[in-house]
């Protein structure tokens, strides 16, 4: 099983700051099949990118992906008020699909 | 629109049984591989059962193969998870979702509490 390792814990940023986030395989993911989620409380996640790097419909172009490997990044340019929220990277490279523990970005 | 109704959560003691349902709309239902994924309170999302468009192929999380059952009725654009021998760790809120690999669209999620 592919064990994702989310970093930080938390980000503390102020609106209109960029937002970088981490997620880190235990073993290589295949074809780059690595998404992201965001969720709110109460809520479920929302799906965000899919395949490393592909904005899911609806999704504003301050999100951006990349990656490959074990590596990869999820982006957010320009924090909105609506973008604090926890974020979740997920792969389906391999079974089973499992998902990182998550980051919180709260505000500053 | 997509949307993907979850019911069916509650209370029930360890060792009992819950099925729960997913009523899916605004899209071809029997075109969509569909899921189960759970999550625990302050945990991350786990992913728990998949079941192809058809239903002739099903997939388990080791956590639970063996106890629960995944199924679908494409006549009447539901899937379903029956769940027997829960145990306290089954906890959580079960969401069904579409399943291309990634999980596209998702349910409002249906609460799970595995307590004496």
């Amino acid at each position: 099983e592919i064990v994702l390792t989310q970093s930080p814990g938390t980000l503390s940023l102020s609106p209109g700051e960029r937002a970088t986030l981490s997620c880190r395989a235990s073993q290589s993911v295949s074809g780059s099949n690595l998404a992201w989620y965001q969720q709110k409380p109460g809520r479920a996640p929302r799906l965000l990118i899919y395949g490393a790097s592909s904005r899911a419909t609806g999704i504003p172009d301050r999100f951006s992906g990349s990656g490959s490997g074990t590596d990869f990044t999820l982006t957010i340019n320009r924090l909105e008020p609506e973008d604090f929220a926890v974020y979740y990277c997920q792969q389906y490279g391999s079974s089973p699909r499992t998902f990182g523990q998550g980051t919180k970005v709260e505000i500053k | 629109e997509v949307q993907l109704l979850d019911s069916g959560g509650g209370l029930v003691q360890p060792g009992g049984s819950l099925r729960l349902s997913c009523a899916a709309s605004g899209f071809t239902f029997s075109s969509y591989g569909m899921s189960w994924v759970r999550q625990a309170p302050g945990k991350g999302p786990e992913w728990v059962s998949a079941i192809s468009g058809g239903g002739g192929t099903t997939y388990y999380g080791d956590s639970v193969k063996g106890r629960f059952t995944i199924s679908r009725d494409n006549s009447k654009n539901t899937m379903y998870l029956q769940m027997d021998s829960l145990r306290a760790e089954d906890t959580a809120v079960y969401y069904c979702a579409t399943i291309n690999g990634y999980f596209q669209y998702w349910g409002q999620g249906t609460l799970v509490i595995v307590s004496s």
